[in-house]
């Protein structure tokens, strides 16, 4: 079957770095989303990874490895704001998106 | 402009009860997406649509039903609503012509059936 595993809460300090891990199995693999979702709220795109390797956008970066079946989220300089959960999704084979459950990332002052 | 936009925000429904939620994107994408999200659970695809005319099954497809009669327009009916679909839903769209595919999404429906 197909699987899609993260962490189901994180905790960190404002101002700090956090990095939420992904793993994956998948019928096929055709590219990882990293996406953000605030409490009560529509998800939003943060990141996409097709290939091996870092992909870095301002506080944000995200880092693939495909033969290990495994990405993370890195999030740097952590604002308030940034207390969400991260959905972590694969697109198969058929080019639809599998999702994992979410990290909920709680930011302390 | 808009983005996607569903209706109704939420609802309540007596079990039993057929109900339509709407779902509208004004981007001109061409693939067309309903998932559920449940606590604990990641989103789950009910129906999808590559194109207008062409409708397909997700995940969870069963007590529902979709058409694409249209490109912006992407509804999504329960024939006769039960318990389990309390749940909120989400629609989204990609332009999937393109090399990226990334989905953008409606606010979501929160809908619960009793």
């Amino acid at each position: 079957g197909q699987n899609i595993d993260q962490p189901t809460e994180m905790t960190a300090t404002e101002g700090a770095i956090v990095q939420i891990n992904c793993t994956y199995q998948t019928s096929g693999f055709n590219g990882l989303f990293w996406y953000q979702q605030h409490a009560g709220e529509a998800p939003t795109f943060l990141s996409y990874n097709v290939l091996d390797g870092l992909e870095e956008k301002g506080r944000f970066s995200s880092f693939l490895s495909r033969s290990k079946g495994y990405s993370y989220l890195l999030l740097k300089e952590l604002q308030m704001k940034d207390s969400a959960s991260y959905l972590c999704a694969v697109m198969d084979s058929n080019y639809q998106l599998i999702w994992g459950a979410g990290t909920k990332l709680i930011i302390k002052p | 402009i808009a983005g996607i936009t569903q209706a109704p925000t939420s609802q309540i429904l007596a079990a039993g009860r057929r109900m339509t939620l709407r779902c509208t994107q004004d981007m001109r994408h061409n693939a067309m997406y309903w998932y559920r999200q449940d606590l604990g659970l990641g989103l789950r695809l009910i129906h999808y649509s590559n194109t207008a005319g062409t409708t397909g099954k997700g995940e969870v497809p069963d007590g529902y039903s979709v058409s694409r009669a249209n490109t912006d327009d992407f509804p999504l009916t329960l024939a006769s609503a039960v318990p389990s679909q309390t749940s909120v839903y989400f629609c989204a769209s990609s332009d999937s012509a393109g090399g990226l595919n990334e989905q953008f999404f409606g606010p979501g429906t929160r809908l619960t059936v009793l």
